[in-house]
């Protein structure tokens, strides 16, 4: 069965500080990957998404997605306390009709 | 953004009963979802759908039921609740497979 894997599990950044997160599937007929941010007792709310190799920028947040290697990572500069929360990467695989999601980083901005 | 609404929020019921969980979207969009999100395992997927009458089995069905009466109205059944399914039920939509789900609130449900 797919797996999306992510990592770090957990990680620990100063406020100002710059966050990066990691994602992997292991199916290769991925064609689209998202990421979700869900702040603790609440829902996921789709943060940004990824469909083509490359980049993509909207504000303090970039994701980079690379293909071949079913890659995708998502880079939070000037990281700020109200960015503490679960990251979730989900990607849609094979099948088609149903997203996979990873088990999510967990980030805490330390002021 | 898209408007998921669940209820109950939260939920205590009793080994062996029955629990019914609703879920309501007012952006008519064609898939809705069940997932589970427990520690360790992150969100998996229960049941899903295409429209009203259409329900799928998702990854981990075993124990559910799944009910899509109506284009805005997905449920969940657990016709016989065990503590093993305690957890936090989330409801998604989307308008297709390609595009973002939106979740709605949780239920948490405690099974005694």
């Amino acid at each position: 069965q797919q797996k999306v894997q992510q990592s770090p599990e957990s990680l620990i950044v100063p406020e100002g500080g710059m966050a990066s997160l990691n994602c992997t599937s292991s199916d290769r007929n991925v064609d689209y990957f998202w990421w979700y941010r869900q702040h603790s007792g609440k829902s996921p709310k789709m943060l940004m998404s990824i469909f083509s190799n490359g980049e993509k920028e909207e504000g303090r947040f970039t994701v980079h997605l690379n293909k071949a290697s079913l890659h995708t990572s998502l880079h939070i500069r000037d990281s700020q306390p109200s960015d503490s929360a679960l990251y979730l990467c989900a990607a849609r695989g094979s099948s088609g009709n149903k997203l996979i999601f990873g088990i999510g980083t967990l980030l805490s901005v330390k002021p | 953004e898209a408007a998921v609404t669940q209820s109950p929020r939260n939920k205590v019921a009793v080994t062996g009963g029955k629990v019914t969980l609703s879920c309501n979207q007012t952006n008519n969009h064609n898939n809705m979802y069940w997932y589970r999100q427990d520690t360790g395992h992150g969100l998996r997927l229960i049941h899903y759908s295409y429209g009203a009458g259409s329900t799928e089995k998702g990854d981990i069905p075993d124990g559910y039921k799944a009910s899509r009466p109506s284009q805005e109205n997905f449920s969940l059944i657990l016709e016989l609740a065990t503590p093993s399914q305690t957890s936090v039920y989330f409801c998604a939509s989307g308008a297709t497979a390609q595009d973002t789900q939106y979740f709605g609130p949780g239920t948490r449900l405690l099974v005694l």
